[in-house]
């Protein structure tokens, strides 16, 4: 059993702060690991696809970082709005092509 | 112009009857999938095929049966439905010519209720 792992499970900030979340890993059979977006009433939406450590990637406000070697992901929100309260989900992709979700991290942005 | 549909959105049935989930995508993706969220809110692999291809068969009762008529279709049929299936069940859809690495694209889900 793969055990994928997010922390925190819920954060609530204020408008303006800036926050991050952990993913954890299994460090072997590592082909990509996924992060998404899943607001209340919709269905997960992509925001990065990483596969190489120490990939950065960003988009607008939101990076996240990559250590296959240690087997973790960080989610890094800059200047969190309302709009991005949302759970945030990770997925580690094996080698095999199976994909494991974490349980999510929910954050609520408050005005 | 939705990406990955499924129908139906909602479905209310007793205990002991057949049902079955369809699944679309318009994007030319050749890997579908089948995830179901369970009570905890985890979403949980179920299948995927890829080019009507079944590649993941996860440990799931055989009451549940996929079917992939082409890469662009994948429904799922459930037999002699129990209690313990009701949940969301989603519908996703990948490109792999990146390998597994692709965004996985999900339909808006399935709310399965067993009475």
């Amino acid at each position: 059993i793969l055990n994928v792992e997010q922390s925190p499970q819920s954060l609530h900030v204020q408008e303006g702060d800036s926050t991050n979340f952990t993913c954890s890993f299994p460090s072997s059979n590592f082909y990509a690991l996924h992060w998404y977006r899943w607001e209340t009433a919709k269905s997960p939406e992509a925001l990065f696809v990483m596969t190489l450590n120490g990939d950065e990637k960003k988009k607008g406000r939101i990076s996240a970082t990559l250590n296959t070697k240690e087997g973790y992901s960080y989610l890094y929100i800059k200047g969190s709005q309302p709009e991005d309260s949302a759970t945030y989900l990770c997925a580690f992709i094996s080698n095999a092509g199976k994909s494991t979700f974490g349980d999510g991290t929910t954050l609520t942005v408050k005005p | 112009d939705t990406a990955v549909s499924q129908t139906p959105k909602y479905l209310v049935t007793q205990m002991g009857n057949d049902k079955s989930i369809k699944c679309e995508q318009n994007l030319g993706h050749d890997t579908m999938y089948w995830y179901k969220q369970d009570s905890k809110k985890f979403l949980k692999i179920m299948f995927s095929y890829n080019n009507k291809e079944l590649i993941i068969n996860e440990t799931v009762p055989n009451r549940f049966s996929p079917k992939s008529p082409d890469k662009a279709h994948l429904n799922l049929h459930i037999n002699s439905l129990e209690l313990g299936d009701s949940a969301v069940y989603f519908c996703a859809s990948s490109q792999s010519r990146t390998g597994f690495a692709g965004e996985l694209f999900f339909g808006e889900g399935s709310r399965l209720t067993v009475l």
